[in-house]
């Protein structure tokens, strides 16, 4: 059973360049959200999607912006690298249960280092 | 504003040598209280989902409790491959869709 499955594992960018990341989430599972953690931090909370359409989103500008296609596949995309877009990039998958918070599934991250 | 904060920082701990990790949270309407585990340069392992006070949920030498305002991750005789960073998370009303997180412990298990 394949679990959530993130391209590239790894990247080296130029700031001011544009990346973009993807994410197929475990199979059976609807929703995709997007991490972003530094080194000896939790996770911060990007945006998550869900039939297609952005749920929600963090404390992220408008630089970072994502896609979720009809086969629950996602894209992250960051436009005008900063130094401080170096990170972990993380997908989370899960399946939505309605109002209760289901469990989440992630990938082994994307490491984008902005030189 | 929901918040996540994780003690201690770090625990070094003799292979055997029991000991709890802590998780405090303000969250409105707590949707679910989570346990992971991270191991350098991998993404987080799911251990645990919390969903109510006074629940418990346990796996191999892993046990997680939840209270009100806390959570914690109990290790019984640990071995060296339980060395990890553990990060909680909690989902409330007011964030459904996201997970608020903590810093993590970094669990070292000396052997």
């Amino acid at each position: 059973d394949a679990g959530v499955t993130q391209s590239p594992t790894h990247l080296i960018k130029t700031r001011g360049q544009q990346v973009t990341l993807r994410c197929s989430p475990k199979s059976g599972h609807d929703t995709v959200s997007w991490y972003q953690q530094a080194l000896g931090q939790g996770p911060q909370f990007i945006f998550q999607y869900y039939e297609e359409e952005e749920r929600q989103r963090g404390n992220f500008p408008d630089r970072f912006s994502g896609h979720q296609f009809p086969n629950y596949s996602s894209e992250l995309n960051v436009n005008a690298l900063l130094l401080g877009d170096s990170a972990l990039y993380l997908c989370a998958s899960s399946r939505w249960r309605g109002q209760r918070a289901g469990g989440y599934t992630f990938g082994s991250g994307t490491r984008l280092t902005v030189v | 504003e929901d918040q996540v904060t994780q003690s201690p920082e770090a625990l070094r701990l003799q292979e055997g040598e029991s000991s709890s990790l802590n998780c405090s949270y303000t969250v409105s309407g707590l949707r679910g209280l989570f346990w992971y585990r991270q191991d350098p340069g991998k993404g987080p392992e799911f251990l645990f989902t919390l969903y109510s006070a006074g629940e418990e949920k346990e796996k191999e030498r892993l046990k997680a409790t939840l209270t009100k305002k806390e959570s914690f991750l109990h290790i019984t005789a640990p071995k060296p491959e339980d060395s990890a960073t553990y990060l909680c998370a909690a989902a409330g009303v007011d964030s459904n869709y996201q997970l608020i997180w903590g810093a993590g412990t970094k669990l070292i298990i000396k052997p």
